[in-house]
């Protein structure tokens, strides 16, 4: 199975900040990767898929990137919706392992 | 407007079986791949085992094989989880989610509210 591992584990942040997540797969997966939010006590939502592609609605301070193992996302402009968890996901192959998720608590 | 509704969660003694169930509608259910996804409090997502359109393949993750079989019923829009051998690490909220394609990639765009399953003598 693809290991997916997610840095940092927890992170604290500001309104207004700009702020980066790392997912990084065991082995190469293309760009086969999706970002998620997740508020607590909620389902969660696709937030970015095919590593870079934003979901219709989904806020323009929000983008992906990377290919191969290494993918961030990225967050310009915090907002106070946006402190969550945040998951990564490889499409690659199955099964479609996650990692572990980014808490974003605000500082 | 899509909803998957799950339902067949509770608690459990261990070594005993519970059936999820998951209400479809808002789509054409037979047109895609469907998932169980779960999540151990305070923990990450996992992916448990997903179904083809039509049955015919099925997936699990190492650690439910063998215990657990998922199905489909396309003529009433549904997913289940038969889920046996319950263990104490099977604990979680269980998420029926529906497995998407667009542009040469698959995700999950849908998600259930999810139903709570709990593994305790």
């Amino acid at each position: 199975d693809i290991q997916m591992t997610q840095s940092p584990s927890s992170l604290s942040a500001s309104v207004g900040d700009r702020v980066t997540f790392t997912c990084r797969a065991s082995q190469s997966i293309d760009n086969y990767l999706n970002w998620y939010q997740q508020k607590p006590g909620k389902a969660p939502k696709l937030l970015i898929y095919a590593a870079s592609t934003l979901l219709s609605g989904v806020p323009s301070r929000f983008s992906g990137s990377g290919s191969g193992t290494d993918f961030t996302l990225t967050i310009t402009n915090l907002q106070p919706e946006d402190f969550a968890t945040y998951h990564c996901q490889q499409s690659y192959i199955i099964p479609q392992t996650f990692g572990q998720g980014t808490k974003l608590e605000i500082k | 407007e899509v909803q998957l509704v799950e339902s067949g969660g509770g608690l459990v003694q261990p070594g005993g079986s519970l059936r999820l169930s998951c209400a479809a509608s808002g789509f054409t259910f037979s047109s895609y791949w469907m998932i169980w996804v779960r999540q151990a409090p305070g923990k990450g997502l996992e992916w448990v085992a997903n179904i083809k359109q039509d049955g015919s393949a099925q997936y699990y993750v190492d650690s439910v094989k063998r215990r657990f079989t998922i199905s489909r019923d396309n003529a009433k829009n549904s997913l289940f989880l038969q889920m046996n051998s319950l263990r104490d690490e099977d604990t979680a909220i269980y998420y029926c989610v529906r497995w998407a394609y667009s542009s040469g990639r698959y995700y999950v765009d849908y998600w259930g509210q999810g139903t709570l399953v709990t593994v305790s003598s």
